[in-house]
């Protein structure tokens, strides 16, 4: 069964610390996304990686900084955590297109609920 | 640029009623599209998607969605409600060469008993 892995379901950090967020897939997909989720805004695209050490901003990149390193592990960065970095984090996999251009479904993990106090 | 629009962010249905959660996207190219449900507390998992071919496409838990090319539409149904499918509902479209997705706001569907 395919698997995707956040490594904290809750997590609750101080204003300014440096927080890690980990994701490990176990599908040996190529592209890894990482999201935030708030409520009525559905999910923004922080940052998405479509090999080892590439990777391109999303939508709301500002604040976060990410690494992928090896092909199954993607990890998201808060530099200097704020209380507007409070949120539902949520990291996915996919495949990349096909030989016919097509695209395939992406994989979430449960997500990880920050609390920046 | 592509976008996805749902309408209503909240429907609510009795048990045993059908259920319709809209979709509509916007793209200049062909799209492929997707639903998403998301359970309290857990991720997003794939309910069906359409890609090429077939416009009615039947996906898990007894969820169809058609795409209509002519209302760049691609609505969700399921005739008869269950208890168990009160979730949150993500309509999703990609067309860029990255893969990535965009991601419609989301519908949450509540069944009354």
């Amino acid at each position: 069964d395919v698997k995707v892995t956040q490594s904290s379901r809750y997590l609750v950090k101080r204003t300014g610390e440096k927080v890690f967020l980990e994701c490990v897939q176990d599908m040996d997909h190529e592209n890894m996304f990482w999201y935030r989720q708030d409520p009525g805004l559905g999910l923004r695209l922080i940052y998405f990686s479509y090999d080892v050490k590439m990777k391109e901003k999303g939508d709301i990149p500002e604040g976060y900084s990410v690494s992928r390193e090896k092909k199954e592990r993607f990890s998201l960065i808060l530099e200097s955590a704020s209380t507007n970095q409070t949120s539902m984090y949520l990291c996915a996999s996919s495949r990349p297109r096909d030989g016919t251009g097509g695209f395939y479904e992406q994989y979430f993990g449960p997500g990880t609920r920050l609390t920046v106090t | 640029a592509q976008s996805v629009t749902q309408l209503g962010s909240h429907v609510s249905v009795s048990e045993g009623a059908l259920v319709l959660l809209r979709c509509n996207y916007s793209s200049s190219v062909p799209p492929y599209l997707f639903w998403y449900v998301q359970y309290p507390n857990q991720g997003l998992q794939l309910l069906l998607k359409y890609t090429t071919g077939a416009t009615l496409v039947k996906g898990i838990n007894g969820f169809e969605a058609e795409f209509k090319k002519s209302e760049t539409s691609f609505h969700l149904t399921k005739p008869s409600a269950h208890m168990s499918d009160a979730a949150e509902y993500f309509c999703a479209v990609s067309v860029t060469n990255a893969g990535k997705s965009t991601f419609g706001d989301g519908t949450t569907l509540t069944v009354k008993p």
